[in-house]
């Protein structure tokens, strides 16, 4: 079973709109980290958004926001105001405790967000 | 500010080659990775390393791979003899003790021919 899910192989976006790129997990560890990397064309892995599964608010960095619903175990980021520069490939990924006390990070197989002038 | 740095930044090899990937973590940082991602693929766990040892390994990372971090600020990650499947973007990356988060380098491109 997938660990994590990002139904939006593709989105396209006006620029100085906002865009929700879509991400659920599936945990049975209680505690967990949800984070978004952005991969541009260039190919570098960019941390953008951390969210702890205790954190009781959702996490915010400049325009990007992390939607967090545990209940339905969602991780939406959400860009606002988007920019040309935001057309990338974002990823979702999870943080999991691992066997050895060490972490695991899971990703997503990616989101390819198209801005448009 | 502090960043993980790859080299090289772009590898091709024969088939049947030994290929070194190396990598400098960020300086205070406790625990590496190697991901790797297949061309248009998404970013798969390789290996993690904690306390000079491998600490976690997935089921890719078999005999042909290995780690090392010879000598304290190096983290290297080697290909015994590369097959074409192994071409492939490779991602160090490297975290602190919070686990908040974990910086990747700019990636190395390997290309087995």
């Amino acid at each position: 079973a997938q660990k994590i899910t990002q139904t939006q192989p593709g989105m396209f976006v006006q620029e100085k709109e906002a865009v929700t790129l879509d991400c659920t997990y599936d945990t049975s560890d209680p505690s967990y980290g949800l984070f978004w990397y952005k991969q541009p064309s260039s190919g570098e892995m960019i941390f953008l958004i951390y969210q702890g599964s205790y954190d009781q608010q959702n996490a915010t960095e400049g325009r990007y926001s992390l939607n967090f619903q545990k209940a339905r175990k969602s991780a939406n980021l959400v860009i606002s105001a988007s920019q040309l520069g935001d057309s990338a490939m974002y990823f979702c990924a999870m943080r999991e405790g691992g066997t050895s006390g060490t972490y695991k990070y899971i990703f997503g197989t990616g989101t390819r967000l198209k801005v448009l002038a | 500010e502090p960043e993980v740095t790859q080299t090289p930044s772009h590898q091709v090899t024969q088939m049947g080659q030994e290929v070194i990937l190396r990598c400098v973590p960020i300086s205070n940082h406790l625990y590496f990775y190697w991901y790797r991602q297949i061309l248009g693929q998404k970013v798969e766990f390789l290996v993690s390393f904690y306390n000079n040892e491998i600490s976690e390994k997935s089921e890719i990372f078999d005999d042909q791979f290995s780690v090392e971090r010879p000598d304290g600020s190096n983290f290297t990650l080697k290909i015994r003899s590369t097959k074409l499947e192994d071409s492939a973007m490779y991602f160090c990356a490297s975290g602190g003790r919070s686990g908040n988060t974990i910086y990747f380098g700019e990636g190395s491109w390997l290309t087995v021919v």
